[in-house]
């Protein structure tokens, strides 16, 4: 059964800073892997998705890169800032389950 | 575009009362998803649609909770009666054709159950 786990839960950090937010997964038979942000009171956003075969993608300040044999994922936010701050999801699609998997999220909070 | 919508955006209910939510995915979208996410924790699949026929109800609690989606369009959830451990977000998600084409998942902002 295919579990994602994200570290930290919850993360601060000062403003312009540079972070990285973790992802692992335990079965790297996967279609693609997303990133999310989710602000308090909604729903999710889909900000990246990388495919199986693809080992990173780049929208804005954002980075995300996938190595699928260790089951790992990493989303980088350059220069960040107070509107970054929500909880960020990745998720997996399972080839065996075929639906996504859910992570817990890491918290981010940039303080001004 | 309109997104996805979903109503009601709050329901304070007791338990063993009965409450349904409602979602209209975006114009277009073949495949619709109800989530259930507790407090903390990532969303969990309940129920996955293709048009109007049912793909994935493997973590649906049966017993409880139903879902249908009439025309293939909007799509309501059910759950009858409700348990204290039902205090939880429902969201509901669409994407175009299905997820195996890599395509991205688009939510709405959910329901916040509260079960007294």
């Amino acid at each position: 059964k295919q579990e994602v786990t994200q570290i930290p839960a919850a993360l601060s950090v000062p403003e312009g800073e540079n972070l990285v937010l973790n992802c692992s997964f335990t079965d790297s038979a996967i279609y693609n892997l997303q990133w999310f942000r989710q602000d308090p009171g909604k729903g999710l956003t889909s900000l990246l998705l990388i495919q199986s075969s693809q080992r990173e993608q780049t929208s804005g300040r954002l980075n995300a890169s996938l190595d699928k044999s260790s089951g790992r994922s990493t989303l980088y936010i350059a220069a960040s800032q107070p509107g970054d701050s929500a909880t960020y999801l990745c998720a997996v699609y399972d080839n065996y389950g075929q639906n996504f998997v859910f992570g817990p999220g890491t918290r981010l909070s940039v303080l001004p | 575009e309109a997104g996805v919508a979903q109503s009601p955006r709050y329901k304070i209910i007791e338990k063993r009362q009965s409450v349904a939510f409602w979602c209209n995915p975006i114009s277009g979208h073949a495949t619709l998803y109800w989530y259930q996410q507790i407090l903390g924790q990532g969303p969990k699949l309940l129920i996955q649609f293709q048009n109007n026929g049912v793909v994935d109800d493997s973590q649906l609690p049966k017993d409880r909770f139903s879902a249908e989606r009439l025309k293939g369009v909007d799509s309501t959830l059910k759950i009858q009666p409700a348990k204290l451990e039902d205090s939880a977000v429902y969201l509901c998600a669409s994407s175009l054709l299905g997820t195996t084409t890599n395509e991205k998942l688009f939510f709405g902002s959910g329901t916040q159950l509260s079960v007294l």
